[in-house]
């Protein structure tokens, strides 16, 4: 069975600060699909950087990096410069290649204070 | 940007009554997802449907809910009756259908069992 892990809980930084999120991903499947989400208060869950399981060329865009390291099946998300507007919940999800169930983490709320 | 229609938006009942939730995907998205978030806790996917087809219902307590895609456009959850511990968000989800495609969420419908 598959599951999607998020250690962190709860981050909380003042603004300008980087926020990095931890994932990893335990699977005996070799080929997946990984995907971060972002839930603001007001509930829609936003898709945000999806990576395949054999790509492992990190990447930035914007103020988002993404760090996936196949050897350990984890798939790190940071925010560069954090603002308050990225105040939400961020949920880490995965789905193998022969399933089409999605698996989601249980979400870190990240807090970024003025 | 098309986007996932649901309605209500918020809808309080109580125990032993019928409830049900409508959801209207991203036109040209085969695939429908109906989950479950508890709150705290990341979404569970409740059904899957691939056009008018159920591809996954494992999760879904069929004694209470039912789902249906008649035409393999819009989509009605339905819980009868609900219980107490069905308070929860239902979100509805499309996708273009491969694995590789990310999930695109609705506002959600906010269940209250009194």
């Amino acid at each position: 069975a598959q599951k999607v892990t998020q250690a962190q809980t709860e981050i909380s930084v003042v603004e300008k600060e980087d926020v990095t999120l931890d994932c990893v991903y335990e699977t005996r499947d070799t080929t997946y699909y990984l995907f971060w989400y972002k839930q603001p208060p007001s509930g829609e869950l936003v898709f945000l950087i999806r990576r395949n399981s054999f790509d492992e060329q990190n990447e930035i865009s914007g103020r988002y990096s993404w760090n996936f390291q196949k050897s350990t099946s984890s798939f790190n998300f940071t925010i560069t410069a954090s603002q308050v507007v990225d105040s939400a919940v961020y949920f880490c999800s995965a789905t193998p290649d022969n399933d089409y169930k999605l698996s989601f983490g249980a979400g870190t709320t990240v807090t970024v204070r003025a | 940007e098309a986007e996932v229609a649901q309605s209500p938006r918020y809808k309080i009942t109580e125990k032993s009554q019928a409830v049900a939730f409508w959801c209207d995907p991203i036109s040209g998205h085969a695939t429908l997802y109906w989950y479950r978030q508890i709150l705290g806790q990341g979404p569970e996917l409740l059904v899957q449907f691939q056009d008018e087809s159920v591809v996954d219902d494992s999760q879904l307590p069929k004694d209470r809910f039912s789902a249906e895609r008649l035409k393999g456009v819009d989509s009605t959850l339905k819980i009868q009756p609900a219980e107490l511990g069905d308070s929860a968000m239902y979100l509805c989800a499309s996708s273009l259908g491969d694995r590789s495609s990310p999930l695109h969420f609705g506002n959600g419908t906010r269940l209250t069992v009194t």
